[in-house]
């Protein structure tokens, strides 16, 4: 079974960082381009990042470019996301997705979802 | 970006009936298409991809069509279990996007 675990959510203060993990198992993680996709509190759902296989391609969202860092450890079958100067706009849900097919080029529909990890931004 | 716009934002039906929710793209996708359903608490769950491609283990009352700019996704029964909030997503260059979310509650 796939699975995807997020973990390192918190309150944060405004300018600050944070750091958020996605644990993955149940399939062959460096076969698969991987996602962090957000969602604000009773708001829809906002891509921010994706990174492929190989790390070799890399795509931010425009509000998230420049502050956020995506990578991945394919030996440990993780995903991260570096957060760099929060903003309280930043406060979401975070979701790790996997693509729904794997392989050298993205597909960008994601599936499964992890459970998300929580992001608040605030002082 | 492309922009997707979903339509009704909420919705009102009963078991039984008979639902049809639509997505548009600003600009042609192809077939580069996909529908969410996400529950309260939950995370969201791929239903449809490419357009009219039922994702595995999804019920078959579930059916998306369409091309172009222009898509909807039918539930042809609706079920107790299937009020939820739907998104579109277009895959077809990133950024990837998706619509605003259409409620689908209980008549």
């Amino acid at each position: 079974e796939v699975q995807l675990v997020e973990s390192g959510g918190g309150l944060v203060q405004p300018g600050r960082s944070l750091r958020l993990s996605c644990a993955a198992s149940g399939f062959t993680f460096d076969d698969y381009t991987m996602h962090w996709v957000r969602q604000a509190p009773g708001k829809g759902l906002e891509w921010v990042s994706g990174i492929t296989w190989n790390s070799g391609t890399i795509g931010y969202a425009d509000s998230v470019k420049g502050r956020f860092t995506i990578s991945r450890d394919n030996a440990k079958n993780s995903l991260y996301l570096q957060m760099n100067s929060l903003r309280v706009e930043d406060t979401a849900l975070y979701y790790c997705a996997k693509d729904l097919y794997g392989g050298r080029n993205s597909d960008n529909c994601f599936d499964p979802w992890g459970q998300g990890t929580l992001v608040t931004v605030s002082s | 970006d492309i922009q997707m716009t979903q339509s009704p934002s909420s919705l009102s039906a009963s078991v039984g009936d008979r639902v049809t929710i639509t997505c548009r793209a600003s600009q042609s996708i192809s077939s580069y298409l996909n529908w969410y359903q996400q529950k309260p608490g939950k995370a969201p769950k791929l239903l449809i991809y490419a357009a009219s491609s039922l994702q595995s283990g999804v019920p078959s009352r579930f059916s998306g069509s369409g091309s172009g700019t222009d898509f909807t996704l039918t539930i042809s029964s609706l079920q107790p279990e299937d009020f939820a909030t739907f998104y579109c997503q277009q895959s077809y260059t990133i950024p990837p996007t998706f619509g605003q979310g259409t409620k689908l509650e209980i008549k």
